[in-house]
């Protein structure tokens, strides 16, 4: 496509359910970036990725949160055993992965933790 | 660690007039974007600035950057309805490549007649 494709746009979880987050980025682009956005907030860096490798995971808030690009185009953000304050949008980004490039952002994974 | 801030947070202004949102850093750098999101939408690239000087105008939206001041403006000519949304900057905290940015907590625009 296009632009840079999220799915599911909207999820519900029940608290202590696992999610997969999908992200398809624009093709071609190399760098691949995870958000986590809460409501009324500015986006909050998660991980960054450069082709398949995992360049920066340092936001990435506890160890029930992996972020996977095994072959360097789709990547998936994945919680494991959610709490309610993972509830946020989760927003994927992609660039051509050169300084000064433009950042395209995707629609965003709504994620609500009940 | 590189801070980003922006000032006013929130901003209500009437059609017509004239305003600068304001966004200062913390550390170097010469790489700043701006974006626009509307509620329930995603962000919207504006404007790449990349070097000290750097002047970029689209429209009624004009941004600058004076990386010495470690300052970003962004600047709104004759604010009409259509530009009600929130406004982000972001500052790339690495020095190559395309690295994460860190976003101030935007500045909420509401034009209004």
């Amino acid at each position: 496509g296009a632009g840079v494709s999220q799915s599911p746009r909207y999820k519900v979880a029940k608290r202590g359910q696992d999610v997969a987050l999908r992200c398809d980025p624009i093709s071609g682009h190399v760098s691949l970036f995870w958000y986590q956005q809460a409501l009324g907030q500015g986006p909050e860096f998660l991980t960054y990725f450069q082709n398949e490798a995992q360049l920066d995971k340092s936001g990435l808030p506890s160890d029930r949160f992996f972020a996977e690009r095994p072959e360097g185009s789709v990547s998936t953000l994945k919680i494991q055993r959610t709490q309610q304050e993972d509830s946020a949008v989760y927003l994927c980004a992609s660039s051509l992965g050169v300084s000064g490039n433009t950042i395209y952002f995707g629609e965003g994974s709504w994620l609500t933790v009940v | 660690e590189l801070k980003v801030e922006q000032n006013p947070l929130f901003l209500s202004m009437q059609e017509g007039k004239n305003y600068t949102i304001y966004c200062n850093y913390s550390t170097t750098s010469d790489r700043l974007y701006w974006y626009r999101q509307d509620p329930g939408k995603s962000l919207e690239s504006l404007f790449v600035l990349l070097s000290n000087g750097a002047v970029k105008q689209e429209g009624r939206l004009m941004a600058s950057l004076d990386t010495k001041a470690r300052l970003s403006t962004l600047h709104i000519t004759a604010a009409v309805h259509d530009l009600s949304a929130t406004y982000f900057c972001a500052v790339d905290k690495g020095r190559s490549g395309n690295t994460p940015l860190v976003f101030g907590k935007g500045t909420r625009l509401s034009v209004i007649a």
